[in-house]
């Protein structure tokens, strides 16, 4: 059964102190991984899509990682406004739905 | 309006009411979907239309009934609900190749419909 646990549950950090989040996935083939960011009262908004092991995805401070086991994504220097949940999903070689993870909580204190 | 749309945003209910969440997604995608997404728990794949065909049902419990009249909306229709129930609902969409079926897989999602059932 394809599977997906992101770690920690809950990351506090402070203004410009660089952090990963893990996504450790089980898949029957995978087709694809995806990390979205999700702010309170709104829903999922796309970050990145990652195909293949070692394939590198960047946008401001987050940068996207992916090897056959699992998927960081690198906060840098992270901001206030960078503080959200931060969800991992993948999607099997056969088949057409995502499988999410329960999230990582991220705040970034001032 | 732009991208997909939920209503009602809350919604409170009684176990005996029959209520509906609306979706309606203005991106020209062909693929809709229901999520329920609950407290430190992963999101759960409800139902899939594509090309306003259900393909996925995800073992949900009948008192849930989806409905897609066209590719821009998506309906779903709640009775007899548990308390159980109460969650974030997310309706999402997605552009598929209608051929192989297989998805450009980047869902846009709504900003969800609360449901608290008393």
């Amino acid at each position: 059964e394809d599977q997906v646990t992101q770690s920690p549950e809950a990351l506090r950090l402070q203004e410009g102190e660089s952090s990963s989040l893990n996504c450790s996935y089980t898949v029957s083939g995978l087709r694809g991984l995806f990390w979205y960011r999700q702010d309170p009262g709104k829903g999922p908004e796309f970050l990145f899509t990652l195909y293949s092991a070692g394939e590198e995805k960047e946008k401001e401070r987050l940068k996207a990682t992916l090897t056959k086991k699992e998927s960081f994504l690198h906060i840098t220097a992270p901001k206030p406004e960078d503080s959200a949940t931060y969800l991992c999903a993948v999607r099997a070689e056969y088949g057409n739905k995502l499988v999410f993870g329960a999230g990582t909580i991220l705040r970034v204190k001032s | 309006e732009t991208g997909v749309t939920q209503t009602p945003r809350h919604l409170v209910m009684g176990m005996t009411n029959k209520k509906s969440l609306k979706c309606e997604q203005h991106l020209g995608h062909n693929a809709m979907y229901w999520y329920k997404q609950s407290a430190k728990k992963p999101l759960e794949l409800m139902f899939v239309y594509s090309l306003e065909e259900r393909v996925e049902n995800n073992s949900v419990p009948s008192r849930f009934s989806p409905e897609c009249p066209n590719s821009s909306h998506l309906f779903l229709h709640l009775h007899t609900l548990q308390p159980e129930d109460s969650a974030l609902y997310l309706c999402a969409s997605s552009q598929e190749n209608p051929r192989t079926r297989s998805g450009a897989n980047v869902l846009t999602f709504g900003a969800g419909s609360r449901l608290t059932v008393l």
